[in-house]
C-alpha cells in the first residue's frame, strides 16, 4: 500500500524567511497530493494541493512542487509570518480510491 | 464553521467501558471518515464510508466500530478490545469518490481513557 514520508518533523525559521517542507510517496499510482495546516487546537484544513498532471501550483505565498519521477513533493513557504506556526500535513491519494495517506507532520515554528 | 460537528470535545473512559463519538455533517457529503491523531505519526484512517448503509476499514480499525444509518451521521465507538484509546480522533467528510474532492475536517474529539 501507499506509505507517505515527511521531513523535517519540526522546523524553525525566523519571521521573513522561507520554509520547504518534503515529502515522498511510495505508490506510483498516487495522482493528488493536498496539504493540510493544523493550528494548534483546531481542526486541519486544506492549504494547497496538486494533481500528479501539474509540476508547480503556486497560491499567494505558498507552492507546492511535484516531482513524479523521483516522487516527492514539497510545500514551499516564502516570506513566514507568526501566523503560520502550525503543524503541516501531507497526504497522498490514488484515482481509484476514497482513502487520504498522511504524512507524520511537519511542526513549523516562525519567530519573529 | 464548515458544516462538520463532532461532540464531545472532551472525553473521559473508563478502562472496559465502550464510547461513542458523534459526528454530524449538513454539506450533503456522500463520504465521510474517522481519523485518530497521535503526537508524532500524523493522521490515521480507522473507517470510512461512502455512500448510506456502507463502510469500509481503515488502517487501524481494530477496536472501533461504526455505522452509516443516515448520510449526515458517522457515529464511532471506541470498544473495550481498543488497547490504547487515548488519542484525539478527528472526523472528516467529502463530497465522494473522485480522488481530488477536499476533505473537510470537525473539530475533533479528545479521548482520555482513566
Amino acid at each position: 500500500g501507499e506509505n507517505v514520508e515527511q521531513h523535517p518533523s519540526t522546523l524553525s525559521v525566523q519571521e521573513g524567511d522561507s520554509a520547504v517542507i518534503k515529502c515522498t510517496y511510495s505508490d506510483s499510482a498516487s495522482n493528488y497530493f493536498p496539504w493540510y495546516k493544523q493550528e494548534l487546537g483546531k481542526r486541519p484544513q486544506l492549504i494547497i494541493d496538486i494533481r500528479s498532471n501539474v509540476g508547480e501550483k503556486k497560491d499567494q505565498r505558498i507552492a507546492v512542487t511535484l516531482n513524479k519521477t523521483a516522487k516527492h513533493f514539497s510545500l514551499h513557504i516564502t516570506e513566514t509570518q507568526p501566523e503560520d506556526s502550525a503543524v503541516y500535513f501531507c497526504a497522498a491519494r490514488r484515482d481509484n480510491t476514497d482513502k487520504l495517506i498522511f504524512g507524520t507532520g511537519t511542526r513549523l515554528q516562525v519567530f519573529p | 464553521d464548515g458544516g462538520i460537528t463532532q461532540s464531545p470535545k472532551y472525553l473521559f473512559r473508563k478502562e472496559g467501558q465502550n464510547v461513542t463519538l458523534s459526528c454530524e455533517q449538513n454539506l450533503n457529503h456522500d463520504a465521510m471518515y474517522w481519523y485518530r491523531q497521535d503526537p508524532g505519526q500524523g493522521l490515521r484512517l480507522i473507517y470510512y464510508s461512502q455512500i448510506v448503509n456502507d463502510f469500509q476499514k481503515g488502517d487501524i480499525a481494530e477496536g472501533y466500530s461504526v455505522s452509516r444509518e443516515k448520510k449526515e451521521s458517522f457515529p464511532l465507538t471506541v470498544t473495550s478490545a481498543q488497547k490504547n484509546p487515548t488519542a484525539f480522533y478527528l472526523c472528516a467528510s467529502s463530497i465522494g469518490l473522485a480522488a481530488y474532492n477536499e476533505q473537510f475536517f470537525g473539530p475533533g474529539t479528545r479521548l482520555t481513557v482513566l
